[in-house]
């Protein structure tokens, strides 16, 4: 069964300062998903990473893929209040194309 | 283009009472996609349906939870009967194929008490 372990689990952040979330999975994988949750609402696809090295930037956010290391980082550049919601990476099982979720992050931007 | 449409969007049912949820694929999306997402917790697959068949259900709870998609589009999930243990959000998916880029519909919010 495939595992996906994010950290932490929660983040408390300063505005304009930067942070990174780590997503770290247990078998081979070729594609992996970040997604934003805002509370009660539904899951907002932000990346989607489709080979080893490959890293996608939007605004403040940027997603990379280690598929050697099995591990994917969403790194937050000089963080705002408006990044505040809860932060899933999604591994899809090379065989079957099943998504297995992390806990995800949940993420607090302070002034 | 529309998104993935559910409802209702809040239920509160008491246990052993039963309850049904309905979804709305993206138009032309032959692949959708029930989740359970319990609170603190990343989703979780229950079922999956290609067109009209079921590619996998190994997670759903076949003693309790059902679900159909008549005619390759909509689908709705049933629950009957309730358990404390079930009040979680349920999310529906659909993509195009049956691999790639999910699209997640709001969610219905199931409390049982």
């Amino acid at each position: 069964e495939l595992k996906v372990e994010q950290n932490p689990l929660f983040l408390s952040m300063q505005e304009g300062k930067n942070y990174t979330i780590y997503c770290n999975y247990s078998t081979t994988s070729d594609r992996l998903y970040w997604y934003r949750q805002d509370p009660g609402k539904s899951l907002e696809s932000l990346f989607v990473l489709l080979s080893n090295g490959a890293v996608k930037q939007e605004g403040r956010l940027m997603a990379s893929l280690d598929t050697k290391a099995r591990l994917s980082t969403l790194h937050i550049t000089a963080a705002v209040h408006d990044l505040s919601a809860t932060y899933f990476c999604a591994v899809e099982t090379s065989n079957d194309y099943k998504l297995s979720f992390g806990a995800g992050t949940t993420v607090t931007v302070r002034a | 283009e529309a998104g993935v449409a559910q409802s209702p969007r809040y239920k509160i049912i008491e246990k052993r009472q039963s309850v049904a949820f309905w979804c709305n694929p993206i138009s032309g999306h032959a692949t959708l996609y029930w989740y359970q997402q319990i609170l603190g917790q990343g989703p979780k697959l229950l079922i999956q349906f290609q067109n009209n068949g079921v590619v996998d259900d190994s997670q759903l709870p076949k003693d309790r939870f059902s679900a159909e998609r008549l005619k390759g589009v909509d689908s709705t999930l049933k629950i009957q009967p309730a358990k404390l243990e079930d009040s979680a959000v349920y999310l529906c998916a659909s993509s195009a194929a049956g691999w790639g880029e999910q699209y997640f519909g709001p969610g219905t919010r199931l409390t049982v008490t």
